[in-house]
């Protein structure tokens, strides 16, 4: 695709459920993030892949929060018995490893999670 | 880890003013140093971006400044227009490792 995707782009759930969010980067792009953007916040990092490897984690707030990525493509982010507090917009960011200094990194229009 | 502290978190400028935000680091092994602006409803979008080995980078009317030393890197915008009015965050990052952002600066260019 052109750029990157997300989905689904709005998701309300009920506290306890699980849900999963998919994101669709650009095509080539070797890294992958992902970010919460909580209302009228900054963006905070969750993790990182490279490839389907994801050498930095430390964003993730909970054992509640899992992500995996396969086929260095398509990643998901899953999050088990939601609270609340999850409620967040989801951004997946990709960038192509160019072994340059600068790797830009191309958001997604992100996930509106509503969890009641 | 690395932090990254963004000022002013609001920014009222009139149309063809200039506006600055500043922002510094914590880490100095930190090497990007991008910019985004964030639309209301929209995903951030880089404008602009800096690496540490340069010390200014412009673009049109938009340009950003690195001060190694001191950690902290500057956006300046100029000739203002409303069309600029959105939140812009400034990042820290290594290479192609996670960004480290800002909290972010509300701008509002009014007419």
């Amino acid at each position: 695709g052109a750029g990157v995707s997300q989905s689904p782009s709005n998701k309300v759930t009920e506290k306890g459920k699980d849900v999963e969010l998919r994101c669709d980067p650009i095509s080539g792009h070797t890294a992958l993030y992902w970010y919460r953007q909580s209302l009228g916040q900054g963006l905070e990092f969750l993790i990182y892949f490279q490839g389907n490897s994801a050498p930095d984690k430390s964003g993730l707030p909970s054992d509640r929060f899992s992500a995996e990525r396969t086929g260095g493509s398509v990643s998901t982010l899953t999050i088990q018995r939601t609270q609340q507090e999850d409620s967040a917009v989801y951004l997946c960011a990709s960038s192509l490893l160019s072994g340059r200094m600068d790797n830009e990194q191309f958001f997604g229009p992100g996930t509106r999670l509503t969890v009641l | 880890g690395e932090n990254v502290e963004q000022h002013p978190s609001t920014l009222s400028v009139q149309e063809g003013d200039s506006a600055v935000i500043k922002c510094t680091y914590s880490d100095s092994a930190s090497n990007y140093f991008p910019w985004y602006k964030q639309e209301l409803g929209k995903r951030p979008q880089l404008i602009i971006d800096i690496r540490s080995n340069v010390g200014e980078k412009k673009d049109q009317r938009i340009a950003v400044t690195l001060n190694k030393t001191a950690k902290h890197f500057s956006l300046h915008i100029t000739e203002t227009q409303p069309e600029d009015s959105a939140v812009y965050f400034c990042a820290a990052g290594k290479g192609f490792q996670k960004l480290v952002f800002g909290t972010g600066t509300r701008l509002l260019v009014s007419p």
